[in-house]
Formats: structure tokens, sequence, C-alpha cells
């Protein structure tokens, strides 16, 4: 079964400071990975997704997530955070067997200091 | 273009009585599917509709019911309710390509059970 851990479950980082969000995921075959983030109440919206090709993947908002197979990791950047990224965000993993269900992280919640 | 919509916001329930929540997918899309995300529970995969049909049933009970309309939009019944069914119900859409899709996220529907 897939499985989807990221270990950070709140960070905190200053406004302008650079971001990693940890993604970890377990999947015994290709994998189709997201990052969706959620503001509070609200619904998930989708920052980036990959599914093959290139493993540098650009997405909304100036996100970017790199995958890596040998560390079975799909990490989040963001070089410079914005008081408006404060928000919870969840890795998740898509199985190719046409089961169509995602596999979600617990989250990270981020919070930006001024 | 509309994005997915759900509705009610908001729906308080009593114990015993049943709770029926809907959901417009993005127009084009044929795939709908519903996740519960309770506090301390994360993301779940509950139900995928597709082309009027039950694909795939997360692991909930029967009385976690739903249907999908010939416009595409879907209805997710749970019957009997329970105080634990109390969550953010979120409501995704997706055109069916092969075994890969993109999954877009509606608002949510907040049941609360007293």
């Amino acid at each position: 079964a897939q499985s989807v851990t990221q270990p950070d479950i709140h960070i905190t980082v200053s406004e302008g400071a650079s971001l990693e969000l940890r993604c970890n995921y377990s999947y015994g075959a290709t994998p189709y990975l997201f990052w969706y983030v959620q503001s509070p109440g609200q619904g998930l919206q989708l920052l980036l997704k990959y599914f093959s090709g290139d493993t540098l993947v650009q997405g909304i908002k100036g996100f970017e997530a790199e995958f890596k197979r040998s560390q079975s990791s799909f990490n989040l950047r963001k070089p410079s955070v914005h008081w408006s990224d404060a928000a919870e965000y969840f890795c998740a993993v898509g199985a190719d067997t046409g089961r169509r269900a995602l596999t979600f992280g617990s989250g990270t919640r981020l919070q930006v200091q001024p | 273009e509309a994005g997915v919509t759900q509705s009610p916001t908001h729906l308080i329930k009593t114990r015993g009585q049943q709770a029926t929540l809907r959901c417009s997918p993005i127009s084009g899309h044929t795939s709908v599917y519903w996740y519960q995300q309770a506090l301390g529970l994360g993301l779940q995969f509950l139900l995928w509709y597709d082309e009027g049909e039950e694909r795939n049933r997360g692991n909930f009970p029967p009385r976690f019911s739903g249907r999908q309309f010939p416009n595409y939009s879907s209805e997710l019944n749970v019957n009997a309710l329970e105080l634990e069914d109390s969550a953010l119900y979120l409501c995704a859409s997706s055109s069916l390509s092969g075994y890969t899709d993109t999954q877009y996220f509606g608002p949510g529907t907040r049941l609360t059970v007293l």
C-alpha cells in the first residue's frame, strides 16, 4: 500500500526566507506526486504535480518541487516566502493502478513571521 | 471557468440523522471523488464515481454512500450519523485520462454532528 510521510508538523519561517517542506513516499511502482495547499477553512488548491519527465517541477505562486527516486522524496521549495504563504501544505501520492484514490500526508502547517 | 462547487457550506445534524452533501464538478470532468478531513485523522479517500458508476471505495462503512447523476454532479449521503462523522468533506473532480489525472478540489462542506 502507498503511504506519504511529512515529517514536519509545524514550520515557522521569517518573511523573505527560503522554505523547504519535506515529503517522503512509499510506493512500489511509478508514483504520481502532488502538493496541495489549504488555507484555514478552505478546500485544497493544487500547487504542482509530477507524473514523469523532468524531476524538477515548477508550480504556482513561485513554488517548485524536486522528485528524487533514490530518496523516495518530493520536497517542496520556495526561495522567498511571503506572509500570504501561511497555510497548511499537503503532499499526496496517486497510484498507477487505475484506483484513483490519493493518499495524503498528515500535512505541514507553515507560519510566516514578519 | 468555474471550479468545483459544493453545497451546503455548513451542515449541522444530530446523531442518527441523515446528511446529504452535493458536488458539481468542473465542466468537462466526468470523475468525482469524495474525501473526509476529520480532526486528527487527516485526509482520507471515501469514494470515486465516474460515468455514473462507483469505481472505488475507501475504508468506510456502508452508511457512507453516494451517487453520480447524468450531468456528472454527485451526492454523498451519510446515514445514521455518528459524532465522529463531524468533519470537512471535500469533493474533487478530474477528467479521466488513462491512469493519470489531476484532482481539483472544491471548498468543502463542514458537517457537524451534535
